[in-house]
């Protein structure tokens, strides 16, 4: 059964960094792109990063510069480190598996429950 | 690209055919997925390519379209089927975008 697990989230204040973990099993981790995407309270869905199999990275602009993401394929994890962090990152994210190796057009498979970021003095 | 979904709340009965629509501000071809979301739970996708339904997915709900005009119908809708409905498209990967979101009611 393909499962994906985030942790990591918390309250860190404006300018605090945070490192977001998603693990991943029931798959081959290495053969799929990974995705991040973010939900604002009460407000849609927002992509922030994807990963691809091949380790190219992709970023909304919102988070360009600010947010790394990377993977652990020995630990078949996939993270998201957080840096400069404002009001308007607050969020739950969810850990996305792309349908395939790249990023360009894939869709959202099989997501995870989220982990809740909350950015406040 | 921007997604523009319609309505952004529609209210039905148990068994009414219920249309949603979602429009690209320029061409996708097919490259548009459907998610279903209830409150408190992951997004869980439902359609990928504008019409192939995803495994598991009851033969109820059905997508269509091309370019910049698509459509997700629930042929006969059921009460497990309350929930906010999304589309998204990935004809371009910087970035992907979803649309603002329809909240589906049964009256």
């Amino acid at each position: 059964e393909v499962q994906v697990v985030e942790s990591g989230g918390g309250l860190v204040q404006p300018g605090g960094s945070l490192r977001l973990s998603c693990a991943a099993s029931g798959f081959s981790f290495n053969t799929y792109a990974m995705h991040w995407v973010r939900q604002s309270p009460g407000k849609g869905l927002e992509w922030v990063s994807a990963l691809s199999s091949a380790s190219h990275t992709y970023y909304a602009d919102s988070v360009k510069g600010r947010f790394t993401i990377s993977r652990d394929s020995s630990e078949n994890t996939l993270y998201l480190q957080m840096n400069s962090l404002r009001a308007e990152d607050t969020a739950v994210y969810f850990c996305a598996r792309g349908d395939t190796s790249m990023v360009p057009y894939s869709y959202f498979d099989y997501w995870g429950q989220g982990t809740l970021v909350t950015v406040s003095s | 690209i921007q997604m523009t979904q319609s309505p952004s709340t529609l209210s039905a009965s148990v068994g009414d055919r219920v249309t949603i629509t979602c429009r690209a501000s320029q061409s996708i071809r097919t490259w548009l997925a459907w998610y279903q979301q209830k409150p408190g739970q992951a997004p869980k996708l439902l359609i990928y390519k504008a019409s192939t339904l995803h495994s598991g997915v009851p033969s109820r709900f059905s997508g269509s379209g091309s370019g910049t005009e698509f459509t997700l119908t629930i042929g006969s809708l059921q009460p497990d089927d309350c929930a906010t409905y999304y589309c998204q498209q990935c004809e371009s990967d910087s970035p992907f975008t979803f649309g603002q979101g329809t909240n589906v009611e049964i009256k």
